[in-house]
């Protein structure tokens, strides 16, 4: 399975792009890239998820190299409401498992 | 829709005891699972279900046991409650197949005396 690596924390203020940096170098050629935000007592929530390129929703984008060894999670204008823990998922082919890793703690402040 | 539901919200137990969490889903997911957090960890993943009556073990299933007799329901048990169990639990379902967004419940905290 791939693993990922990405900071422990960040720290940013209200109205700051925020770009989360994951390393994922062992990534199967099938295998998607995935983002899950979670605020304190409470279940991890989906955010975006990418196979290569650029992919954008309503609330984030995911930058995505070539060589598909590292991604990028984007959020513009981050508001307090934005702090919580974001994890960075490669989801293996065929199996729904989710391996988590212990995350980005973000901090925004006012 | 409800979503992914869990009950109880806080359990307390003694070590020895045993107890079932329970979880459900009103959306007809094929796939459920179960995963514990510990504090300042990442999740980590028990057991999970690709459908009624097939089950299989995750990172760490040892002291849990499920079973998966309706698409609804994904109940987890534990047999002999240790102090190492305690944890927040959490439930989640996805449609099967791979790259579907998973739904999580709002979780069970446990605390093992």
């Amino acid at each position: 399975l791939a693993k990922t690596t990405q900071p422990i924390s960040m720290d940013s203020y209200e109205g700051q792009e925020v770009n989360i940096t994951c390393s994922h170098n062992n990534i199967a050629t099938n295998d998607y890239i995935t983002w899950y935000q979670q605020f304190p007592s409470q279940g991890p929530r989906f955010i975006i998820q990418g196979y290569k390129t650029k992919v954008t929703n309503e609330v984030a984008s995911l930058f995505i190299p070539a060589d598909r060894k590292s991604s990028t999670l984007s959020l513009p204008r981050v508001s307090l409401s934005d702090t919580a823990v974001y994890y960075c998922l490669v989801v293996v082919y065929n199996t729904d498992k989710l391996i988590f890793g212990t995350g980005t703690r973000l901090q925004v402040f006012p | 829709n409800a979503g992914v539901t869990q009950t109880p919200k806080f359990q307390v137990l003694k070590t020895g005891q045993s107890m079932t969490l329970q979880c459900a889903q009103d959306m007809n997911h094929e796939y459920m699972s179960w995963y514990r957090q510990d504090p300042g960890m990442g999740l980590r993943l028990i057991h999970y279900s690709v459908g009624a009556g097939i089950t299989d073990q995750g990172e760490v299933p040892n002291g849990y046991n499920v079973s998966r007799s309706t698409t609804e329901d994904f109940p987890l048990r534990l047999l002999s409650a240790a102090p190492s169990q305690t944890s927040v639990y959490f439930c989640a379902s996805s449609p099967l197949g791979t790259y579907n967004e998973q739904f999580f419940g709002p979780g069970t905290r446990l605390t093992v005396l």
